[in-house]
């Protein structure tokens, strides 16, 4: 069982490039979300779907794009990359069920030059 | 705004003493969750504390949560050095919303 799969692990970008982090979960939970993980500030939700066809926003969404036309697969877009960007992302992935945890992926460590 | 504020930030310890750590959010929820991570890991769940007064326990550290207070605290009994890691609570809006905040964690250390 995969639970949580991000990729890319690593990537390098310049400024004003484009790029997709993949996120998939083979666990059949309802819920998903991405994360940013930045020094000194925790995690922070940057979008999440409770459902295929279903997104919305978290506390910090410019930038980013999302969509979910399946229930495994919630892949995150930047449009076009900016050094406030670099950042470790975190995809999460939940059953539905009010109080069910959260289950993380690796993580993408993602460097905008 | 639900904000969740984690004490202390960084904590040097001893093997084998014990310390407890605190968390304290600005409103009403339903739900509250502490994640341990590993230098350049993902998040690993330890706990979810769902009720007022709801304590757990796994191993070392013990979980409790207090509705009212708004306040969960994090207690590590006879600490060892694999515990030194980074600890983060994590608070649920109201409603189960989705919309998880974080603290900004608690960066463990303990010393043999």
């Amino acid at each position: 069982n995969a639970g949580v799969t991000q990729t890319p692990k690593f990537q390098v970008l310049k400024t004003g490039q484009s790029m997709t982090l993949q996120c998939a979960q083979d666990m059949n939970h309802e819920y998903m979300s991405w994360y940013r993980q930045d020094p000194g500030m925790g995690l922070r939700l940057i979008h999440y779907s409770v459902g295929a066809g279903i997104t919305d926003q978290g506390e910090v969404p410019n930038g980013y794009n999302v969509s979910r036309s399946t229930t495994e697969d919630f892949p995150l877009r930047l449009l076009s990359a900016a050094p406030s960007q670099t950042s470790v992302y975190f995809c999460a992935s939940r059953s539905g069920g009010t109080h069910a945890e959260a289950f993380f992926g690796q993580g993408t460590r993602l460097t905008v030059v | 705004e639900l904000k969740v504020e984690q004490n202390p930030l960084f904590l040097s310890m001893q093997e084998g003493k014990n310390y407890t750590i605190y968390c304290n959010y600005s409103t009403t929820s339903d739900r509250l969750y502490w994640y341990r991570q590993d230098p350049g890991k993902s998040l690993e769940s330890l706990f979810v504390l769902l009720s007022n007064g709801a304590v757990k326990q796994e191993g070392r550290l013990m979980a409790s949560l207090d509705t009212k207070a708004r306040l969960s605290t994090l207690h590590i009994t006879a600490a060892v050095h694999d515990l030194s890691a980074t600890y983060f609570c994590a608070v649920g809006g109201r409603g189960g919303s989705e919309k998880l905040v974080f603290g900004k964690g608690m960066k463990l250390t303990v010393n043999p």
